[in-house]
């Protein structure tokens, strides 16, 4: 099993629709869970972290469940320029007490005028 | 402005020859990090510095070496050895050790190496 999994997408939706994208992990030990967002052949630039309470900015709002292991990003009322790739990636402690960074595959977003 | 420049964006190389590509940053970030992506997979961590001369190996860094001689600078040579060298090259800088716990990491607009 990947130590990140994301939806493979890609979803097509059109402008003002809600879209949901999940991500779920495998180490227990996790402890921090962000969301990036990759446009095509473009570098990855931070969209927002996921807080144990689950955190809303703007139109986007980031929930975790951690008996569940999983992370979900929701985008409402969509717009164009919301079409990318948005990656999951997970902080982890590894066997030599380093932390560092899992990157999910990423799932792939069209918004549709 | 600050931030990352990588150059080049586009090179080409035919197999057997090594190659450097460049990575600075004037956010004043003590850790640099290098990264490649490819089709299917996440992004790979390469190498990882959190300060000037010295550097750490991350996950995939056989075929590849790379040098921390200033703050701003870490690039990375793509050696014969590299047995896949075609992908996408990332640079990434943070604030030392906030990297991999804050998530925050700032990214170049990469390098993509062909060879042929």
């Amino acid at each position: 099993r990947k130590e990140v999994e994301q939806d493979p997408g890609p979803f097509n939706v059109p402008e003002g629709a809600t879209v949901a994208f999940n991500c779920t992990y495998s180490n227990s030990a996790s402890q921090s869970f962000f969301w990036y967002r990759q446009d095509c052949r473009k570098e990855p630039k931070l969209l927002m972290s996921v807080y144990s309470s689950g955190n809303e900015d703007g139109r986007f709002t980031a929930q975790l469940n951690r008996a569940s292991q999983y992370i979900s990003l929701l985008i409402r009322d969509s717009k164009l320029s919301d079409s990318a790739t948005y990656l999951c990636v997970v902080n982890i402690i590894n066997a030599g007490n380093n932390r560092k960074l899992i990157w999910g595959l990423g799932t792939s977003l069209a918004v549709n005028p | 402005d600050g931030g990352i420049t990588q150059s080049p964006k586009y090179l080409f190389r035919k197999e057997g020859q090594n190659v450097t590509l460049s990575c600075e940053q004037n956010l004043n970030h003590d850790a640099m990090y290098w990264y490649r992506q490819d089709p299917g997979q996440g992004l790979r961590l390469i190498y990882y510095s959190q300060i000037v001369n010295d550097f750490q190996k991350g996950d995939i860094a056989e075929g590849y070496s790379v040098s921390r001689e200033k703050k701003e600078s870490f690039p990375l040579t793509v050696t014969s050895a590299q047995k896949n060298p075609t992908a996408f090259y990332l640079c990434a800088s943070s604030i030392r050790d906030r990297g991999p716990n804050t998530g925050e990491l700032f990214f170049g607009e990469g390098s993509r190496l062909t060879v042929l």
